[in-house]
């Protein structure tokens, strides 16, 4: 069936780096963006990604292979308050419809 | 900057109720809203996408008569849960785009719980 799937949990060491995988199955696909949701608050926008390859956003990067419907978060020097769910949500062919992976949340351990 | 508030963050209904939701961009016009629901179990569900000059376009398993959206202008948006049960818990998000932009500003959310 369609959906996005990631891990529910991913739990890293402060000072080194995590990554979050995301992987999907739509109809169509027109873009993929990274949110971060800490508890009780709306999404962050993170990051969008449309062409295979890695972005290199700094402290946040992303990375896209579309013939395998997968993505990555790769958050690099975690800090403690990295500590967050980060959700990847898929743009299907119908321009605005987007469809939510349910997250992974991420512990930074000092 | 993009800011975009939501009314009220936090509501107690009685089974059978409904409540009513507001979603305000500042410092842009949004071309359009789409309004959420993040359920406790945190699964992320559209419910509707609301563009200018567009009818409003519901996903499957929400309709109009359940929850009616007015979006009257490019700064605002309601949203109404009617006859609102314990299904309909959650916190409910609603996300303005500007122009062809990826980015989704979102609100704070307004957070239902029904009794």
């Amino acid at each position: 069936g369609q959906g996005v799937e990631q891990p529910a949990k991913l739990m890293s060491v402060e000072g080194t780096f995590a990554r979050v995988n995301c992987t999907y199955s739509t109809s169509g696909f027109n873009g993929l963006s990274w949110y971060q949701q800490r508890e009780g608050q709306a999404p962050v926008f993170l990051s969008y990604v449309v062409l295979d390859g890695l972005k290199d956003s700094g402290h946040f990067s992303t990375f896209l292979s579309r013939s395998n419907g997968y993505s990555y978060l790769l958050l690099t020097e975690l800090q403690i308050k990295d500590s967050a769910s980060y959700l990847c949500a898929v743009r299907d062919t119908n321009a605005y419809k987007v469809i939510f992976g349910k997250g992974t949340h991420l512990h930074v351990l000092p | 900057g993009a800011l975009v508030y939501q009314y009220p963050r936090r509501t107690i209904c009685k089974s059978g109720t409904s409540m009513r939701m507001e979603c305000q961009a500042v410092g842009f016009q949004a071309t359009s809203v789409a309004w959420y629901r993040q359920s406790p179990q945190k699964t992320f569900e559209l419910i509707a996408l609301s563009t200018v000059n567009s009818a409003i376009k519901y996903e499957q398993n929400f309709t109009q008569e359940k929850f009616p959206i007015s979006h009257p202008n490019l700064s605002f948006s309601s949203m109404t849960v009617l006859n609102a049960y314990l299904e309909d818990r959650g916190l409910y998000l609603c996300g303005a785009r500007v122009g062809t932009e990826d980015t989704q500003y979102f609100g704070p959310g307004t957070r239902l719980l029904v009794l």
